[in-house]
């Protein structure tokens, strides 16, 4: 099993519609996750960051996260075709010696079209 | 100026070349980190360093080194480059001090080994 899994997609929306992205992961004691936002051929950007179970709003973009099922998701309200990117779940993962590291998962890619 | 600078943004060579992609950081970021990353396979993580004095291999060190030369410095090496490693580099900061600390990506090195 993957550590962070995501749908690799293509996933197409049409513009205006909910775009919604999940991601899963492995490792129980994770307390910390991110969204981050790749356009082709660009760095990853950060959008969102989730740290309790439950939800977290920033603008069109909403978070939402359940630790018991280990699950995390990505909505994007009103899709634009800016939007249109590949989406990668990164999730906090413990090691040895109280260090800590950021795993990857292999990211989904939205298409939004208008 | 990017708070993430990473030198070269593009180079080819060829095989059996010693190359070093450097990363530079003005954010006052004590972590740093070196990805690679390929079609399919998402973000993998090549070496990171927690400090100075720290230096840790991360799930795909082999072929690779490193070296921390000052804190807002990480360069990583290819002793002799293989085409195999064609793919585009990352560097990437963080902070310490709290579990929820996400990571900033540089721009970018396209790598191309022939």
């Amino acid at each position: 099993q993957k550590e962070v899994e995501q749908n690799s997609g293509p996933l197409s929306v049409p513009e205006g519609a909910i775009a919604s992205l999940n991601c899963t992961y492995s490792d129980r004691g994770s307390q910390s996750f991110f969204w981050y936002r790749q356009y082709s051929g660009k760095s990853p950007e950060l959008i969102m960051s989730i740290y309790s179970n439950g939800d977290k709003e920033d603008g069109r973009f909403t978070a939402q996260l359940n630790k018991a099922s280990q699950y995390v998701s990505l909505l994007i309200r009103d899709s634009q075709p800016s939007d249109s990117a590949t989406y990668l779940c990164a999730v906090n993962k413990f090691e040895i010696q109280g260090a800590q590291k950021l795993v990857f998962g292999q990211g989904t890619r939205l298409t939004i079209n208008p | 100026d990017a708070d993430v600078t990473q030198t070269p943004r593009n180079r080819i060579t060829k095989t059996g070349k010693r190359i070093m992609l450097e990363c530079s950081q003005t954010k006052g970021h004590d972590r740093m980190y070196w990805y690679r990353q390929d079609p399919g396979l998402g973000l993998r993580l090549i070496y990171y360093s927690f400090d100075v004095k720290d230096i840790n291999k991360g799930e795909i060190s082999d072929g690779y080194s490193v070296s921390r030369q000052a804190q807002a410095k990480f360069s990583l090496s290819l002793e002799s480059a293989i085409p195999n490693q064609t793919a585009l580099y990352f560097c990437a900061t963080s902070n310490s001090g709290t579990a929820d600390q996400p990571q900033h990506f540089g721009d970018g090195t396209r790598l191309s080994i022939l």
